[in-house]
């Protein structure tokens, strides 16, 4: 069963930082790309970053760009997302979901996780 | 590249033909998705690529395209379709979405 399960959020002082991860399975992980989308409580999707099948190519949101990095381990099939300098805004539930395609580009999400909330507040 | 889905909420009955519209500002191509999400669940693909029916997703779930207007049909709605629908464009990044219809129960 293809299944992807996220962990690493919670609540955090702004200006923080946190890692989320998700832990891929029942499907070849290094053959596709991976993506962060978000939800803020009680709001729409938002995506956030893209990241190659292979880790070479990565893209962001506007709103996250310079602060969040995407990464991944193919060897032990895991989605990382590194968040610093978190804001209030920053705060919604984090969902990793799998792409169709290796590249990403032209390929929409076939597969999320249940996601993992992440809570900016002082 | 904005996505202005409508209405943002529906109200309809059991085995109502239900129609969700979404517009591009911009040529997409037929690089458009539609996505359910219930209360409390991560959003579920439905339809890919403007019109391609997901695998397992009921046929009652249609997607068609007219230029930039996409449009998810459910032909006759069942209890379990009462949720939020999302359309999501991929043509281009930033990857956007509508801003979600949610279809009550009348």
């Amino acid at each position: 069963e293809v299944q992807l399960l996220e962990s690493g959020g919670d609540l955090i002082q702004p200006g923080g930082s946190l890692r989320l991860s998700c832990a891929a399975s029942g499907f070849t992980f290094t053959n596709y790309a991976m993506s962060w989308v978000r939800q803020a409580p009680g709001k729409g999707l938002e995506w956030v970053s893209l990241i190659s099948g292979s880790g070479d190519t990565t893209y962001y949101a506007d709103s996250v760009r310079g602060r969040f990095a995407i990464s991944r381990d193919n060897y032990r099939n895991i989605l990382y997302v590194q968040m610093n300098s978190l804001r209030a805004e920053d705060t919604a539930l984090y969902y990793c979901a799998k792409n169709r395609g290796y590249e990403g580009l032209l390929s929409n999400f076939d597969i999320w996780g249940q996601g993992t909330m992440v809570t900016v507040s002082s | 590249i904005q996505m202005t889905q409508s209405p943002s909420t529906l109200s309809a009955s059991v085995g109502d033909r239900v129609t969700i519209t979404c517009r591009a500002s911009q040529s997409i191509s037929s690089w458009l998705a539609w996505y359910q999400q219930k209360p409390g669940k991560a959003p579920n693909l439905l339809i890919y690529k403007a019109s391609s029916l997901e695998s397992g997703v009921p046929s009652r779930f249609s997607g068609s395209k007219s230029e930039t207007e996409f449009t998810l049909t459910i032909s006759s709605l069942q209890p379990d379709d009462f949720a939020t629908y999302y359309c999501q464009q991929y043509n281009s990044l930033p990857w956007t979405f509508g801003q979600g219809t949610k279809v009550e129960i009348k």
